[in-house]
């Protein structure tokens, strides 16, 4: 069964500054997807970046970006200059090819400090 | 588009009572799913559907029923709340995996506190 672990339970960054929340995932897929989702307070969860395994180049969507390393199934998101408004939840998630199932890691909570 | 949206917000029940949450979406979404999100868990899957007239069990459906009559709607059903199903309740739609769209929209979330 696939997993996904995230070991960093809190995070904390200064604004302005560059912060990465690592993610690492257990599959035997080779055909697979992997998401990070951010739940600001307000609970909803907004997707803020995806990659597709095929793909060999990180992913990149404005301030965030991802580093994916295939062979060492690791999947880190790093924000860089840090705004008030990313303090939130940060969840990584995964998902197979064939379906749309998705499986989440525990969650990061990262601070955002003025 | 509304997008997906959930009733109620907020509920308490009993326990020993039964509830539905609602979930409907307006994007005409094949794949429809309901999650529950725990304190240091993440989110964990309940119940899905990958159309109407067919769904299938998550990782943790016990308790818990579903159905798909229409593309729009997907409510849950708990038949008999127990306080371990305290919890946030998401429900999401996506295209099926052919479309080749992977977002998977999701609710605003209930927050369910069984006593």
């Amino acid at each position: 069964a696939q997993t996904v672990t995230q070991s960093q339970p809190e995070m904390s960054v200064q604004e302005a500054e560059t912060v990465t929340l690592s993610c690492t995932y257990d599959t035997s897929e080779s055909d697979y997807y992997l998401f990070w989702y951010k739940q600001p307070p307000s609970r909803q969860m907004i997707l803020v970046i995806r990659q597709e395994a095929y793909k060999q180049q990180n992913a990149t969507e404005n301030r965030f970006s991802v580093n994916f390393q295939k062979a060492a199934k690791s999947f880190s998101l790093k924000i860089s200059d840090s705004q008030l408004g990313d303090a939130a939840m940060y969840f990584c998630a995964y998902r197979g090819g064939a379906t749309n199932k998705l499986i989440f890691g525990t969650g990061t909570l990262l601070a955002v400090q003025p | 588009n509304a997008g997906v949206t959930q009733t109620p917000k907020f509920q308490v029940l009993k326990t020993g009572q039964s509830m539905t949450l609602q979930c409907a979406q307006d994007m005409n979404h094949e794949y429809m799913s309901w999650y529950r999100q725990d304190p240091g868990m993440g989110l964990r899957l309940i119940h899905y559907s990958v159309g109407a007239g067919i769904t299938d069990q998550g990782e943790v459906p016990n308790g818990y029923n579903v159905s798909r009559s229409t593309t729009e709607d997907f409510p849950l059903r708990l038949l008999s709340a127990a306080p371990s199903q305290t919890s946030v309740y998401f429900c999401a739609s996506s295209y099926s995996p052919s479309a080749g769209i992977y977002e998977q929209y999701f609710g605003p979330g209930t927050r369910l506190t069984v006593t």
